[in-house]
């Protein structure tokens, strides 16, 4: 199985200060074919389902804000907003659909000071 | 606009079954993989079982399988999930997701408590 780490866990930022959270997977990601990486991330707020953020690493998804930003390859990855916001507060999974079984990392939580 | 509804969670006692529901809508469901996605009471997310457009493959977690199965009725836009021998540790929120290769929808999910 692919195993998925996520770090930091845990992290408080103020308003208007960026934030960056790494992913890194066991084995590339990165389909030779395609030149593209199986990475997803996902956003789930208090109380809510998860929502598709990013997908292929570094695409955004159609609504969510140009703050968020997916980058990396191969077995690291690193998603960053770059601006946070009140409503950002949420914990972060990254998801890889290279391989089955599918797998998420732990999350980071984020949490607004 | 894409719609998932999951219903049929509860409390059920172990070794007992119990069977989701999801309803999908907004989408044309037979163009679609499926799958179920669960996530223990504070704990992160786990993929369970997908299941192709045309329900002819069906991938499980190892823990689910021989246990679980995945289906789908395509005339009635629906997936589903039999959860046979349930387990303390089968004790979840289930969502049903919608597979564009990443899970891109996701219904509100449906908890399901196994415990005596």
């Amino acid at each position: 199985d692919i195993v998925m780490t996520q770090t930091p866990s845990s992290q408080a930022v103020s308003a208007g200060e960026k934030v960056t959270m790494s992913c890194k997977s066991s084995q590339s990601l990165l389909y030779s074919e395609n030149k593209k990486n199986y990475l997803a991330w996902y956003q789930q707020k208090p109380g809510q389902s998860p929502k598709l953020l990013i997908s292929w690493a570094s695409t955004r998804e159609s609504g969510v804000p140009d703050r968020f930003i997916g980058s990396g390859s191969g077995t690291d990855f690193t998603l960053t907003i770059s601006s946070v916001q009140a409503e950002d507060l949420a914990v972060y999974y990254c998801e890889q659909y290279y391989d089955t079984p599918l797998t998420f990392g732990s999350g980071t939580k984020l949490e607004i000071k | 606009e894409v719609q998932l509804v999951e219903s049929g969670g509860g409390l059920v006692q172990p070794g007992r079954s119990l069977k989701l529901s999801c309803a999908a809508s907004g989408f044309t469901f037979s163009d679609y993989a499926m799958a179920w996605v669960r996530q223990a009471p504070k704990k992160g997310l786990e993929w369970v079982a997908t299941i192709i457009y045309d329900g002819s493959s069906t991938y499980y977690r190892d823990s689910v399988k021989g246990r679980f199965t995945i289906s789908r009725d395509n005339a009635k836009s629906t997936l589903y999930l039999q959860m046979d021998s349930l387990r303390s540790e089968d004790t979840a929120t289930y969502y049903c997701a919608r597979r564009a290769i990443y899970f891109d929808y996701w219904g509100q999910g449906v908890m399901v408590t196994v415990s005596s």
